[in-house]
């Protein structure tokens, strides 16, 4: 079965800082991976996914992640913090079957 | 037009008690899904179904029963409510790719905005 791993429960930046937010996965598969993001009280958007083809995967929001087959990983990044972007950030991986596994979500803060 | 709607948006009520909470999208999409979000903001799939059939049910109790009435809807009763049935529930649909392994997710799946529950 497929699964993902989000390292850190919890990550911290400042507003203008680089922002980090890692996820390796688990898959005997090609895997098909997704960033999600959980504003408050809200229900969950994609940022960004990656199926096949380039490696280096644009979303919204100005975030971006990449696709390390060597190191199972997918994380996602942003060059400069906002204080809006501020939310829960769910690694997800499409499972065979139909079904979207998620991480445990990292919740990113920013402070000014 | 909200495209995946969920009522109620919040529900208290007694353990014991039986509950349901409803889901429409209008996206023409056929796949639809329950999740659970508990205290921990952990997301697990309960149930997914495609063109109004059951294709995922995951270990949930059967106090749980879905039912979607056509490929727009898709319910969920609880029935003799239990603490740890607190939670937040999301409703949330795709249009299943026809590529890859396994009909695998291909596409976003559009969310709900998620439906409270509170059991006391």
């Amino acid at each position: 079965a497929q699964s993902v791993t989000q390292l850190g429960s919890h990550v911290s930046v400042s507003e203008g800082a680089l922002v980090l937010l890692r996820c390796n996965y688990s898959s005997s598969v090609p895997p098909y991976l997704f960033w999600y993001v959980q504003y408050p009280n809200q229900g969950l958007q994609l940022l960004l996914k990656y199926t096949t083809g380039a490696t280096l995967v644009k979303g919204i929001n100005g975030f971006e992640a990449e696709f390390k087959k060597s190191e199972t990983s997918f994380h996602l990044t942003k060059p400069s913090a906002h204080m809006s972007d501020a939310a829960e950030y769910f690694c997800a991986v499409s499972e065979i079957g139909t079904a979207l596994i998620f991480g445990k979500g990292t919740t990113l803060s920013v402070s000014s | 037009d909200t495209a995946v709607s969920q009522t109620p948006k919040y529900l208290v009520t007694q353990m014991g008690n039986d509950k349901s909470i409803k889901c429409e999208q209008n996206l023409g999409h056929d796949t639809m899904y329950w999740y659970k979000q508990d205290s921990k903001k952990f997301l697990k799939i309960m149930f997914s179904y495609n063109n109004k059939e059951l294709i995922i049910n995951e270990t949930v109790p059967n106090r749980f029963s879905p039912k979607s009435p056509d490929k727009a809807h898709l319910n969920l009763h609880i029935n003799s409510l239990e603490l740890g049935d607190s939670a937040v529930y999301f409703c949330a649909s795709t249009q299943t790719g026809t590529g890859g392994l396994g009909g695998r997710i291909t596409g976003e799946l559009f969310f709900g905005e998620g439906s409270r529950l509170t059991v006391l």
